[in-house]
């Protein structure tokens, strides 16, 4: 257990349909870093948050969209979905994540999203 | 850009034969390179990392090894098991305080 928690574990939904993944990173870990996973395939960085502020994008459609809370837990939202979005959603957090490039990133056990 | 190379995209070994695999960066500028390890349906998970400030590093079975002139670093899995068995990624910094990561290799360990 990496101490990432992730909800919901699973998520139908319709094309068309808007949802919130939820996030909760390791107690003190001030950056949360979302990933998209396609089936058989890598890694797709999203965005980061760091203490609230957004810290670095990557390649997050435009109808996605993310925040971070004063509690430190983070939410993305996903709208218009389509059926290319099915995938697992990772979360993950970290200690820092802005001031130093050595920062260990933990995962969350994921939120597998279905489209149909 | 930035970007990671990693290979091979699929590996298959004998139980007990060694496992290798390597990546090559592009940002010459990198220092922290993380190899995480992801079995089918669950969460990818930090097995071992490297900085730039050494060359190898060892944990029980695993090594890793760091190239910085030439831009490469190697896992190295040795007296491999079918616990090994999983999608290994390295990945490395990137400009702007994030991992690049490698597509992935899939390790087969045939019994």
């Amino acid at each position: 257990d990496s101490g990432v928690t992730q909800t919901p574990k699973h998520l139908i939904t319709a094309t068309g349909q808007r949802v919130t993944l939820r996030c909760s990173p390791r107690s003190g870990d001030l950056s949360v870093y979302w990933y998209q996973q396609s089936l058989d395939q890598g890694l797709q960085f999203l965005i980061q948050y760091y203490n609230g502020e957004e810290r670095a994008k990557g390649n997050i459609l435009e109808r996605f969209s993310a925040q971070q809370f004063p509690d430190l837990h983070s939410e993305l939202n996903l709208s218009s979905l389509e059926l290319g979005d099915s995938a697992l959603y990772f979360c993950a957090s970290s200690v820092r994540g802005a001031e130093t490039t050595r920062d260990t990133q933990y995962f969350g056990p994921g939120t597998r999203l279905t489209v149909l | 850009g930035e970007n990671v190379e990693q290979h091979p995209s699929t590996l298959s070994v004998q139980e007990g034969d060694s496992a290798v695999i390597k990546c090559t960066y592009s940002d010459s500028a990198s220092n922290y390179f993380p190899w995480y390890k992801q079995e089918l349906g669950k969460r990818p998970q930090l097995i071992i990392d490297i900085r730039s400030n050494v060359g190898e590093k060892k944990d029980q079975r695993i090594a890793v090894t760091l190239n910085k002139t030439a831009k490469h670093f190697s896992l190295h899995i040795t007296e491999t098991q079918p616990e090994d068995s999983a999608v290994y990624f390295c990945a490395a910094t990137g400009s702007n305080y994030q991992l690049i990561w490698g597509a992935g290799t899939k390790l087969i360990i045939k019994p």
